[in-house]
């Protein structure tokens, strides 16, 4: 398997631009999360599904942020407006089981907005 | 909810000594403590995890120690190489469960003097 695979590798924006963020997880897998990761913060996580359901959003920062799973192989991050405070790496990862397996971390989106 | 805290944050070692990270954690009901390693650049990716029911687990130049009294556990790398300079994270979770999320730390950069 050719792992987790995210676009854009690399994207930089102006404020107030819509900014998508793609990923397809590994074959096989049924729990999806998005990560956020900057020096402030660390590594945060946004938000999972399970089968393709989103389980907990509780650490999306804020409605401006959304993310979809319509199949088991795609999911998106989208920000609309995007603010300068939103420039960071962008992981998806995905895992067989929750809570206690592997989980696989795409090379991340390293977005800067301007 | 959990919380995992992580230091030190930064950390110096001489070529060949070892280092140790440390890492507690908050719920008594978690079971479950990966460590991933992130070179720079690049991707967090699990390097080892224990389970609550052992006390200790190795491989090779690494190992993690688990104390359950004392909710805290800790990384071991010994003679440190060039290649082991990296951010390094602890998390937590209470184990197989679609609503159990692996709970990071803050991470430790750490630095391997030639």
């Amino acid at each position: 398997d050719a792992g987790v695979i995210q676009s854009p590798r690399h994207e930089v924006t102006e404020m107030g631009q819509e900014v998508t963020l793609r990923c397809k997880p590994i074959s096989g897998h049924d729990y999806l999360f998005w990560y956020r990761q900057t020096m402030m913060r660390g590594l945060e996580l946004l938000i999972y599904f399970n089968n393709n359901v989103p389980i907990d959003d509780s650490g999306m920062p804020e409605d401006r942020f959304s993310a979809k799973m319509p199949n088991a192989s795609f999911s998106t991050l989208k920000i609309q407006p995007s603010e300068p405070r939103d420039s960071a790496v962008y992981f998806c990862a995905s895992s067989f089981l929750q809570g206690a397996d592997t989980i696989y971390f795409g090379e991340g989106s390293w977005l800067t907005v301007v | 909810g959990e919380n995992v805290e992580q230091h030190p944050s930064t950390l110096s070692v001489q070529e060949g000594d070892s280092a140790v990270i440390k890492c507690t954690y908050s719920d008594s009901a978690s079971n479950y403590f990966p460590w991933y390693k992130q070179e720079l650049g690049k991707r967090p990716q699990l390097i080892i995890d224990i389970r609550s029911n052992v006390g200790e687990k190795k491989d090779q130049r690494i190992a993690v120690t688990l104390n359950k009294t004392a909710k805290h556990f800790s990384l071991h790398i010994t003679e440190t190489q060039p290649e082991d300079s990296a951010v390094y994270f602890c998390a937590a979770s209470k184990g197989y469960s679609s609503a159990s999320k692996i709970i990071f730390g803050s991470g430790t950069r750490l630095s391997i003097r030639p």
